[in-house]
């Protein structure tokens, strides 16, 4: 699977957009990107991913550049319980492969 | 409500002796999962399993066993032969299909003096 690359931590202010970038500069064509977030000893939760369209759901935006080497996710108005640890995550197509994480990077959403 | 019930949320165990961690997903999954989560690191696979009675090692075996006698459990065995097994335990579970999501349980945290 491919590696990713995301900074280790930022902040935001709460009610602004949170843009949480990620570099996957060795993505093969089959290869999805997702994302997860982690709040402090809980279990990961599922947020989005996608191919190579951009994606949307109730929780986040997911834009993929055109090249597919970096991604952004995009939580439109971040609150304090947005606080977490996000991973990017780069996943082979088909029933047998791995979901690998990284360390993620720490938001921080201050009020 | 469907979900993924790990438990205890907590366990202390002795030095050498082996420990059972549940899991049990009612979500009707054909996938289960076990991470292993240090401070500070990410979560690193332990073991999977893609159907019943079946299961693959993932990238930290060693010191680990598990079972997959039925769809909606998969218990994992830390033994003691695992030299550094106090850790955050993860299970989770998704459908067999093409890149479908995990999700995950809330975790157990195990502290071996």
């Amino acid at each position: 699977d491919a590696k990713t690359t995301q900074p280790t931590s930022m902040d935001c202010a709460e009610g602004r957009a949170a843009n949480l970038p990620c570099n996957h500069s060795t993505i093969s064509g089959n290869e999805y990107v997702y994302w997860y977030r982690q709040i402090h000893s809980q279990g990961p939760q599922y947020i989005i991913h996608g191919l190579k369209n951009n994606e949307t759901n109730e929780m986040a935006s997911l834009i993929i550049t055109e090249d597919r080497k970096s991604s952004t996710l995009i939580l439109p108005h971040a609150t304090l319980r947005d606080t977490a640890v996000y991973y990017c995550i780069v996943r082979a197509a088909g029933a047998n492969s791995k979901l690998t994480f990284g360390k993620g990077i720490t938001l921080s959403v201050r009020p | 409500d469907g979900g993924i019930t790990q438990s205890p949320k907590y366990l202390f165990r002795k030095e050498g002796q082996n420990v059972t961690l549940s899991c049990e997903q009612n979500l009707n999954h054909d996938a289960m999962y076990w991470y292993r989560q240090d401070p500070g690191q990410g979560l690193r696979l332990i073991y999977y399993s893609q159907i019943v009675n079946d299961f693959q090692k993932g990238d930290i075996a060693e010191g680990y066993s598990v079972s997959r006698e039925k769809k909606e459990s998969f218990p994992l065995t830390v033994t003691s032969a695992q030299k550094n097994p106090t850790a955050f335990y993860l299970c989770a579970s998704s459908y067999r299909g093409n890149n479908s999501p995990l999700h995950f349980g809330n975790g157990t945290r195990l502290t071996v003096t």
